[in-house]
């Protein structure tokens, strides 16, 4: 079964500083990986996510994040935060089903993002 | 406008009753999933359908049924036999089940029970 490792539970970053959150898994073949971000008390929006291709992938609000398939890692950068960035944000890897078709996600505890003035 | 629908935002109930939790999604998908979230643990799956009238268990599904009649329809019902039921639930859906798209979410259910 996979599972998801986010090393850090709480990160704080001044408002302008770069950003990188680290997120590690374990799975047997070549995951799809996820990145979610969550306000408090809302439902989960998608940054990016990778299934296969470039390792360097491209997401919204300025994130990007890089699949290390040697270092087991997904880890997701910024290069400048905002205020609005403070939020929960949750790695997550998806695996294909025995019998094909895609079954549920499975997420990492989160890392709570701390904006500074 | 296309989305999910999680109703209502804020449920409260008597600890031994069971409670239904709403999911409704006009965005034509065919996979739909329940989550459960608590502080500091992540979202854990209780339940997924990837067609009408067909679902299965995910890591947590002692103490929570579904019913998938319709496609744009996933309510997932909180029994009594749940021990710990107060969390937050998520429900998301999902375009396609032969390749692996991303998952959309609604914006929960926050169940208190007393």
């Amino acid at each position: 079964a996979q599972s998801v490792t986010q090393p850090d539970i709480h990160i704080t970053v001044s408002e302008g500083a770069s950003l990188e959150l680290r997120c590690n898994y374990s799975y047997g073949a070549t995951p799809y990986l996820f990145w979610y971000v969550q306000s408090p008390g809302q439902g989960l929006q998608l940054l990016l996510k990778y299934f296969s291709g470039d390792t360097l992938v491209q997401g919204i609000k300025g994130f990007e994040a890089e699949f290390k398939r040697s270092q087991s890692s997904f880890n997701l950068r910024k290069p400048s935060v905002h205020w609005s960035d403070a939020a929960e944000y949750f790695c997550a890897v998806g695996a294909r089903g025995a019998g094909g078709g895609a079954d549920g996600l499975t997420f990492g505890k989160g890392t709570h993002l701390i904006i500074q003035p | 406008d296309g989305g999910i629908t999680q109703s209502p935002k804020y449920l409260f109930r008597k600890e031994g009753q069971n409670v239904t939790l709403s999911c409704e999604q006009n965005l034509n998908h065919d996979a739909m999933y329940w989550y459960r979230q608590d502080p500091g643990q992540g979202l854990r799956l209780i339940y997924y359908s990837q067609i009408v009238n067909d679902f299965q268990k995910g890591d947590i599904a002692e103490g929570y049924s579904v019913s998938r009649e319709k496609k744009e329809s996933f309510p997932l019902t909180v029994t009594s036999a749940q021990k710990n039921p107060t969390a937050f639930y998520l429900c998301a859906s999902s375009p396609n089940t032969q390749d692996y798209n991303e998952q959309f979410f609604g914006p929960g259910t926050r169940l208190t029970v007393l």
